[in-house]
């Protein structure tokens, strides 16, 4: 079965400009995360959705940041205007509802110049 | 709320050595754990779970863990360290939300170094 999917694995951009990550979830997984993680803040979660409606998004920095799930099998990210301070790996993860564990994508790692 | 605290930032062992990695965490209902670990590039791996029963876990890769719920733990041990484990080390825990959604909360994280 293929994993958690992510794209692009590197994005390169300068200040200002918008920024999309796009994630695709394991079929049959209903809950979906998107994790950042730098090296001084480590692991934080910015938003989780549960059979595609957003229920915890108190995580998302400011109001550049969303983030969307049209559909069960498709999830995405956006910075609009993007920050030197946005950048980092970003994680999108998996999960049945009460199982807990997560199973994640290999990372979106964003530069903005 | 939740929290997990990882005390070592960084760690070095030698090859065949024992290893034990600390996590403490907070939380105050019945909680789920787990420790995940990361290697360079890639995104985060399950070694293992608690959820009841048993408090010594198995996990992959000849990992256990110990739940303690006096001491609000759940260290990470290995008896003999190989230099394929060097990798950072997440402990979780899992918090319900009100209309049972979950939270999962992580560690900062602890980087293991293996040498010779």
């Amino acid at each position: 079965d293929a994993g958690v999917i992510q794209s692009p694995r590197h994005e390169v951009t300068e200040m200002g400009q918008e920024v999309t990550l796009r994630c695709k979830p394991i079929s049959g997984h209903n809950s979906l995360f998107w994790y950042r993680q730098t090296m001084m803040r480590g692991l934080e979660l910015l938003i989780y959705f549960n059979n595609n409606v957003p229920i915890d998004d108190s995580g998302m920095p400011e109001d550049r940041f969303s983030a969307k799930m049209p559909n069960a099998s498709f999830s995405t990210l956006k910075i609009q205007p993007s920050e030197p301070r946005d950048s980092a790996v970003y994680f999108c993860a998996s999960s049945t509802q009460r199982s807990g564990e997560l199973f994640f994508g290999e990372g979106s790692r964003l530069t903005v110049l | 709320a939740q929290s997990v605290t990882q005390p070592d930032i960084h760690i070095t062992v030698s090859e065949g050595a024992s290893l034990e990695l600390r996590c403490n965490y907070s939380y105050g209902a019945t909680p789920y754990l787990f420790w995940y670990v990361q290697s360079p590039g890639q995104g985060l791996q399950l070694l293992l779970k608690y959820f009841s029963g048993d408090t010594l876990v198995q996990g992959i890769k000849g990992f256990e863990a110990e739940f303690k719920r006096s001491q609000s733990s759940f260290n990470l041990r290995k008896p003999s360290v190989h230099w394929s484990d060097a990798a950072e080390y997440f402990c979780a825990v899992r918090s319900l939300l009100s209309g049972g959604y979950q939270k999962v909360t992580f560690g900062i994280g602890t980087k293991l170094q293996v040498i010779p």
